[in-house]
């Protein structure tokens, strides 16, 4: 089946503009995170969501970052202000879940790479 | 606070050589991951460890897991120019999210 999907695979901003950044994932998985992936570095936690509600958002660096998913399943993270440390690849993942009960194994979409100028 | 460190970041090695990647982390877990990642591309699983001493194999790849000694393996047997990629290990964070926090990764070049 079709595996997660994110869109756009680039976007150039200038500094101090909005971007919109989505995630679709794959179909019937309820739990959805985002990360982003510095050069040279892992993923770092962003975002959690199990099924429509933000679970853990402890990974947002400030008040300027934003992640929706009013339906449980599309899910949108939101960048204001942009600034030039912004700059990276930002990546969803889904599981099917994310409990003990499960190997929880995420399947990660091809990323989104954003530079900001 | 959870930390996962890989090593070594940066391997190069002749194909037909063997070779091994560890992953320590500083926190009890049951369970680990290990990824690959090509350049420019997203992550792909390539084991999925779910109890202490646990042991997975795919083609010239083989990962394992100690809980106790909170180590993991990835050991590389008869290494082809394929395999070249970064690997990353990831460890989930006690509590009930299980989010992965993962390690730096491994870069690993196989020369011809």
């Amino acid at each position: 089946g079709a595996g997660v999907s994110q869109t756009p695979s680039n976007k150039v901003t200038e500094k101090g503009k909005y971007v919109e950044l989505r995630c679709d994932p794959i179909s019937g998985h309820t739990a959805l995170y985002w990360y982003r992936q510095s050069l040279g570095q892992g993923p770092e936690f962003l975002i959690y969501f199990q099924g429509t509600g933000a679970a853990d958002d402890s990974g947002l660096p400030n008040d300027r970052f934003f992640a929706v998913r009013p339906e449980g399943s599309v899910s949108t993270l939101k960048i204001q202000r942009t600034e030039r440390g912004d700059s990276a690849v930002y990546l969803c993942a889904s599981s099917l879940t994310s409990s003990r009960a499960g190997a929880n194994e995420q399947y990660f979409g091809p990323g989104t790479r954003l530079t900001v100028t | 606070e959870l930390k996962v460190e890989q090593n070594p970041l940066f391997l190069s090695m002749q194909e037909g050589k063997n070779y091994t990647i560890y992953c320590n982390y500083s926190t009890t877990s049951d369970r680990l991951y290990w990824y690959r990642q090509d350049p420019g591309k997203s992550l792909e699983s390539l084991f999925v460890l779910l109890s202490n001493g646990a042991v997975k194999q795919e083609g010239r790849l083989m990962a394992s897991l100690d809980t106790k000694a909170r180590l993991s393996t990835l050991h590389i047997t008869a290494a082809v120019h394929d395999l070249s990629a970064t690997y990353f290990c990831a460890v989930p964070r006690s509590g009930g999210s299980y989010i992965p926090t993962f390690g730096r990764g491994t870069s690993l070049i196989v020369h011809p």
